[in-house]
């Protein structure tokens, strides 16, 4: 069974620019949530989508938007670059419910 | 406020020997509680994992421990070995929300 696929694995961005991140879950999976990661924050969350629906949000700026499809692959925007939001951003897809979240090798975005 | 202490922040061990990671969680509706390992250039891996209505889980050399009442839980690892250097995350699953809030993480060093 292949793993959370993310692409691409590496971007760099300038600032003001926008950006889509990818996503495509464990087969059969229907909740992803995407976690922003920095060494001085550390794993923090962003929001979970279930069925097409964001169901949770975490406390980041509306210029962090997702979205999820009818086939469970996710994407993840973010508008408006900052320097600040250079990082790994990762996704991790679940069956749902309180079950375990298997993470992708994420994306790193480097905003210059 | 949710939140998750872990300690140490790193951890150096001779090889063969036990390491132990802690933490703390606050708030008490969490009911699962993952750990992660992350290599260098990957996503977070789950090792380990374990549900408020269990004291303690072992898997070959690894084991978590759950105090439900203190709102701790430790990671325990035996005959360490050089491919057991890795950054360690504990983690915290707010009831409700499909939101995991994790720990600072462990950078772990086995010494050969």
């Amino acid at each position: 069974k292949a793993g959370v696929t993310q692409t691409p694995r590496y971007l760099i961005k300038t600032r003001g620019q926008q950006v889509t991140l990818s996503c495509s879950p464990i087969s059969g999976h229907r909740s992803v949530s995407w976690y922003q990661q920095t060494p001085g924050q550390g794993l923090q969350f962003l929001f979970e989508y279930f069925s097409e629906t964001q169901r949770n949000k975490g406390n980041f700026p509306g210029r962090f938007s997702g979205r999820q499809f009818s086939n469970s692959r996710s994407e993840m925007n973010v508008s408006t670059l900052e320097l600040g939001d250079s990082a790994l951003y990762l996704c991790a897809s679940s069956s749902g419910g309180q079950n375990i979240q298997y993470f992708g090798a994420g994306t790193r975005l480097s905003v210059l | 406020g949710e939140n998750v202490e872990q300690h140490p922040s790193t951890l150096s061990v001779q090889e063969g020997d036990s390491a132990v990671i802690k933490c703390t969680y606050s708030d008490s509706a969490s009911n699962y509680f993952p750990w992660y390992k992350q290599e260098l250039g990957k996503g977070p891996q789950l090792i380990i994992d374990i549900r408020s209505n269990v004291g303690e889980k072992k898997d070959q050399r690894i084991a978590v421990t759950l105090n439900k009442t203190a709102k701790h839980f430790s990671l325990h690892i035996t005959e360490t070995q050089p491919e057991d250097s890795a950054v360690y995350f504990c983690a915290a699953l707010i009831q409700g929300a499909q939101k995991l809030v994790f720990g600072q993480g462990t950078r772990l060093t086995i010494n050969p």
